[in-house]
């Protein structure tokens, strides 16, 4: 049972236009999400966050949305650079319930095209 | 440090061996977490740290798997008696607190022959 769901494998945008990675999550029980953003043979480097508490939370070029009723999630990149091209996993906890175990999704693969 | 650090890089056993696994969480973490990747994109959580006490260790596969966190000692894993479908890449991540993003090392590539 994936409670974190990432329905696009990949994602192909041009440099400079916004880049869109979504995320829907089945349980309940989440309370906060990250993004991670990873290179091969890297470990995932963190990029932003948000609490259930906000429906969105801003970080330079990436933006984070997060639609509760609707259990799903978004990262927005403005503007796209091809340094940005990586695999970006969207991971949630449920630190309410002294949770603090991460569950990811499988991941999006974003090529951005110079 | 300002990374977690994690070593070796990549570990190579034959199946039956052990296997250990160490990381160096970021200084002033107090939590440490551990997660295996067997396919290219899937994460599962093995067990968590707050300081040197276990806080969740409801990922770990019971009978071969064991982990530590001591003062002033690198974090371990340790697998007895291997097998081949232990061949992963683990991560090691560190949190300042609960609520707080956490930092991953780079990994440490398993591969049991």
């Amino acid at each position: 049972d994936q409670q974190v769901k990432q329905n696009s494998p990949s994602l192909s945008v041009q440099e400079g236009r916004i880049s869109i990675l979504n995320c829907d999550y089945t349980n309940s029980m989440f309370d906060y999400f990250l993004w991670y953003k990873k290179y091969p043979a890297e470990g995932p480097t963190f990029l932003i966050s948000i609490s259930s508490i906000k429906d969105k939370n801003e970080d330079g070029r990436f933006t984070v949305f997060l639609n509760k009723s609707a259990k799903h999630l978004s990262l927005h990149i403005v503007p796209s650079q091809p340094g940005d091209s990586a695999v970006y996993f969207c991971a949630a906890s449920a630190l309410g319930g002294s949770n603090y175990k991460l569950t990811f999704g499988k991941g999006t693969l974003l090529t951005v095209n110079p | 440090g300002e990374e977690v650090a994690q070593t070796p890089k990549h570990l190579v056993r034959g199946e039956g061996q052990k296997a250990k696994l160490y990381c160096a969480p970021i200084k002033g973490h107090s939590y440490v977490f551990w997660y295996q990747q067997v396919l290219k994109n899937e994460f599962k959580f093995l067990i968590s740290f707050q300081n040197e006490n276990v806080f969740d260790e409801t990922g770990m596969p019971k009978e071969r798997f064991s982990a530590k966190c001591l003062p002033n000692s690198p974090c371990s894993l340790e697998i007895q008696a291997t097998k081949l479908e232990d061949s992963a890449v683990y991560f090691c991540a560190s949190s300042y607190d609960r609520g707080q993003p956490q930092h991953f090392g780079d990994g440490t590539r398993l591969s049991i022959l």
